[in-house]
């Protein structure tokens, strides 16, 4: 089955500056990669994704590349904010296979005023 | 869009008591539906999934079940509740065919 490294666990930065997760998948046949964001106490939510068709996709400060050769696909922040602090999630799914995303671990993002 | 109602929110429950948690879901039929459990550490551990009415998978073995009565409803059960049963439960839904997961609120349960 698929399984789904992300890194770092913990990331800390200054609001302002930019903020990169990174995650890696396993099983080639992956082609939907969705990024979730999880406030304290509250549901994870879908801030982007991407298809393996694609390479790069943004939405105003938030921006994913995909790598399809080397399986790795990253999160992007730029001029973070402190709303910005979070859990993050990637997931890897093929909409040929398994229909349940493997989620990374998280990345709990700290954005300091 | 669809919509995942969970209930209840919090839930405090003393060891070895039943445990009853429910989710439905609004504005779409025959979803694909998930419960994750998210302890310590805030990953999502998979516990059920389902494709329809009567149909359970069991990701991980535990002191816990699920079971899916009706189309749009969910539910999450034990008999006896342990102590490593506590955690924040959230629902999930997915139309069908689609990639989205749309979570609900979650349910907090402390075991005591």
């Amino acid at each position: 089955g698929e399984n789904v490294e992300q890194h770092p666990s913990t990331l800390s930065v200054q609001e302002g500056d930019s903020a990169v997760i990174k995650c890696t998948y396993s099983d080639s046949a992956s082609n939907y990669f969705p990024w979730y964001k999880q406030e304290l106490g509250k549901r994870p939510q879908l801030i982007i994704d991407i298809r393996s068709n694609v390479g790069e996709k943004k939405d105003q400060r938030i921006a994913v590349t995909l790598n399809k050769t080397a399986k790795h696909f990253s999160l992007h922040i730029t001029e973070t904010q402190p709303e910005d602090s979070a859990v993050y999630f990637c997931a890897a799914k093929s909409t040929g296979g398994s229909y349940i995303p493997t989620f990374g671990r998280g990345t709990s993002l700290i954005v300091h005023p | 869009s669809q919509t995942i109602h969970q209930w209840p929110a919090t839930l405090v429950q003393p060891v070895g008591s039943p445990l009853s948690l429910e989710c439905t879901v609004e504005g779409t039929s025959n979803p694909n539906l998930y419960w994750y459990r998210q302890a310590a550490g805030r990953g999502l551990q998979l516990l059920f999934y389902s494709v329809g009415i009567g149909q359970i998978s069991s990701e991980v073995p535990q002191n816990l079940s699920a079971s899916r009565p009706q189309d749009r409803q969910f539910i999450l059960s034990s008999k006896k509740l342990l102590l490593s049963d506590s955690g924040f439960y959230l629902c999930a839904g997915q139309v069908s065919g689609a990639n989205v997961l749309t979570f609900g609120a979650g349910s907090r349960l402390t075991v005591l």
